[in-house]
């Protein structure tokens, strides 16, 4: 099975700031994607991430609030910005080779 | 997209064999059917997936009805570590049908 890595694994900011979620896989990848989970809830998916073009969001997402990078076949950075303290979640990276696999996710609260 | 409904929780003891129940009533031809578990405090994980026929692997089997309206996920001898949220999750074969959406799951306890 693939390994995929997030950094932090956890922060705890101000609002206001923006922390930015880096993202490696150990095997070159084209599909990534960003999710969210909100306490006590479901993943939500926050945006698709594929190597070589812009990443594409989900309804009630925009780039201003969660840019994404993705500039190789093996990283992708989740910016959250200008957070609140609705932005207190739990981050998770995901990458599809012919299964897709998710990362041990970035749990954040904002205060 | 289509949707799939689970129970919202299930009990097990140790060691018996458990049947998760998902449906899917408006599953199209070319939808996939996965199941993927979320252990406390970690990412999902990939369970099994299948299309027609019964699949099994080393951690699960995958039992499809013929009309693909609904499936069954079997843990053959649950054990404490299989206690997880389970989600059954219905992804078809290109562009936005090929997202991985995620329902609220079911909740799967073990005693002991």
């Amino acid at each position: 099975s693939a390994v995929i890595s997030q950094k932090p694994s956890r922060d705890i900011c101000q609002r206001g700031t923006s922390l930015t979620i880096q993202c490696q896989v150990d095997s070159q990848v084209t599909m990534m994607f960003w999710y969210r989970q909100q306490p006590g809830q479901s993943l939500t998916l926050i945006a698709t991430a594929n190597q070589g073009s812009e990443a594409t969001y989900e309804s009630g997402f925009v780039i201003d609030k969660f840019p994404i990078s993705r500039p190789n076949l093996t990283f992708s950075t989740l910016t959250v910005s200008n957070m609140s303290p609705e932005d207190s979640s739990i981050y998770l990276c995901s990458a599809r080779w012919e299964t897709q696999y998710f990362g041990p996710g970035t749990r954040l609260l904002v205060l | 997209d289509a949707k799939t409904t689970q129970p919202n929780s299930m009990e097990s003891n140790e060691e018996e064999p458990v049947h998760l129940p998902c449906n899917h009533s408006t599953i199209s031809g070319t939808d996939y059917i996965h199941w993927y578990r979320q252990l406390p405090s970690q990412g999902p994980e990939y369970v099994i997936h299948g299309l027609t026929s019964n699949v099994n692997n080393r951690m699960a089997s995958l039992a499809i009805a013929e009309d693909r309206k609904s499936s069954t996920l079997i843990l053959h001898r649950a054990t404490l570590r299989d206690a997880a949220v389970y989600y059954c999750i219905l992804r078809g074969t290109g562009g936005a049908n090929s997202k991985l959406t995620f329902g609220k799951g079911i909740t799967l306890s073990v005693r002991p």
